[in-house]
């Protein structure tokens, strides 16, 4: 099965800074990958599909890019509703799966 | 608007069954895949499966073949998932997801159901 690891686990940061998340996978997947926003005790949110797509309704500071083993999710400005934890999956309806999540804190 | 409510948390002895429902509006339910996804106390995320949306079956991740069932009442809109043999370790926010057309990410969820095993 495809790993997918996340980094960094925890990421302490303020409203308005740039931030980055990596997401590697253990073989190339091409760019069949989606990252999520989850909150506690809230639906976990599509944000970006296909490596780079940006989910309908979801704010343009989140942007994704990258292709076979290494991906990211960028945040431009952090807005205080941004504070959650962050999660990549690899989309491949035979066995899907996620990262284990990169928790961003407020500094 | 699209909407998968699910039922309420639960609590299970070790060795005990439960089934978990996720009821869908907003949306044509036949035309879309249903997924179970999972999230243990302080994890990630865990697939679990998915039934198709119309004849196309199900699909289990190996880790609960055979202890998984994923069904789905069409006249009601509704899915479910049913898990066999709990342990403490199935402890866990238990999602349901919808996917729509390739490549099939999840572009709804439900507010997730707590399930707690506990002698």
């Amino acid at each position: 099965d495809i790993q997918l690891t996340q980094s960094p686990s925890f990421l302490s940061t303020s409203v308005g800074d740039r931030v980055t998340i990596t997401c590697r996978a253990s073989q190339g997947i091409s760019n069949y990958l989606a990252w999520y926003q989850l909150k506690p005790g809230k639906a976990p949110k599509l944000l970006i599909y296909l490596a780079s797509t940006l989910q309908g309704g979801v704010p343009s500071r989140f942007s994704g890019s990258g292709s076979g083993t290494e991906f990211t999710l960028t945040i431009s400005s952090l807005q205080p509703e941004d504070f959650a934890t962050y999660c990549c999956q690899h989309l491949n309806t035979n066995q899907y799966t996620f990262g284990q999540g990169t928790k961003l804190e407020i500094k | 608007q699209v909407q998968l409510v699910q039922s309420g948390a639960e609590v299970k002895k070790p060795g005990a069954s439960v089934k978990v429902s996720c009821k869908a509006s907003g949306y044509t339910f036949t035309g879309h895949y249903t997924h179970w996804v999972r999230q243990a106390p302080g994890q990630g995320l865990e697939w679990m499966g998915w039934i198709g949306p119309k004849s196309d079956g199900t699909k289990y991740a190996q880790k609960f073949q055979g202890r998984v069932t994923m069904t789905r009442d069409t006249s009601i809109s509704t899915a479910y998932m049913e898990l066999s043999r709990l342990t403490s370790d199935d402890t866990a926010v238990y999602f349901c997801a919808r996917s729509s057309g390739w490549p099939y990410q999840f572009d709804y969820w439900g507010q997730g159901t707590l399930v707690t095993v506990s002698s």
